[in-house]
């Protein structure tokens, strides 16, 4: 079983700048999710896409947008980076739909820092 | 609205004595609670749910904790810590009928030999 994987571990951009972070969900998984997680915080919910649709959004702008894809992996985009944008940024998997409810599997994120 | 307070930050404890590391949430709906730990540079691993069959959940290495609807609390606990343990600890929510999970500030654990 392959577990969820995320492309680049680590990764510095400047302020103004745009970033794509990508997600492959674990195996059998059709349901994606991002969190943002910065330094000495929890974790928090960005958007969730199910079906190549979003379907659930937390408080972040719209320069945060995503896009899921037929094999269900999964990018989350970033315009106008701004500095308080630096943290981990994690990718969780799950499948959904079967009328009970699955854990959410988790990738090592992606540390993002913008200066 | 869902909210998960985690009442301590840093908790220190000596191997081979108890855990104990304490959460309270409020949730608008029958919520599950997981809690997750997350090693340095790892994503994050759950440890246990609770989706409202036993109130009281045991998950992997030894750990468990008891939900208690009256306190709002869901507190984890080992009954002998290990050094492989030192890690930092989330509780979520997650509502009923929801996906999306709210996570607290996390607990960092640390583990004197």
């Amino acid at each position: 079983e392959t577990g969820v994987t995320q492309s680049p571990t680590h990764l510095i951009k400047t302020r103004g700048q745009q970033v794509t972070l990508r997600c492959s969900s674990q195996s059998g998984h059709n349901t994606v999710s991002w969190y943002q997680q910065a330094l000495g915080q929890g974790p928090q919910f960005i958007f969730q896409y199910y079906r190549e649709e979003e379907n659930g959004r937390g408080n972040f702008p719209p320069r945060f947008s995503g896009l899921q894809f037929p094999n269900y992996s999964s990018e989350l985009n970033v315009n106008a980076l701004e500095l308080d944008d630096s943290a981990l940024y994690l990718c969780a998997s799950s499948a959904a739909g079967t009328g009970v409810y699955s854990p959410l599997h988790f990738g090592n994120g992606t540390r993002l820092t913008v200066t | 609205a869902q909210s998960v307070t985690q009442l301590d930050s840093h908790v220190s404890v000596s191997e081979g004595t108890p855990v104990l590391l304490r959460c309270n949430y409020s949730s608008s709906y029958s919520p599950s609670l997981f809690w997750y730990v997350q090693h340095p540079n790892k994503g994050l691993q759950l440890l246990l749910k609770y989706t409202s069959a036993a109130t009281l959940v045991k998950g992997i290495n030894g750990f468990e904790a008891e939900f208690k609807k009256s306190e709002t609390s869901f507190h984890l606990t080992k009954p002998s810590a290990h050094m492989s343990d030192a890690a930092e600890y989330f509780c979520v929510v997650r509502p009923s009928g929801y996906s999306t999970l709210t996570f607290g500030k996390g607990t960092m654990l640390l583990v004197s030999p």
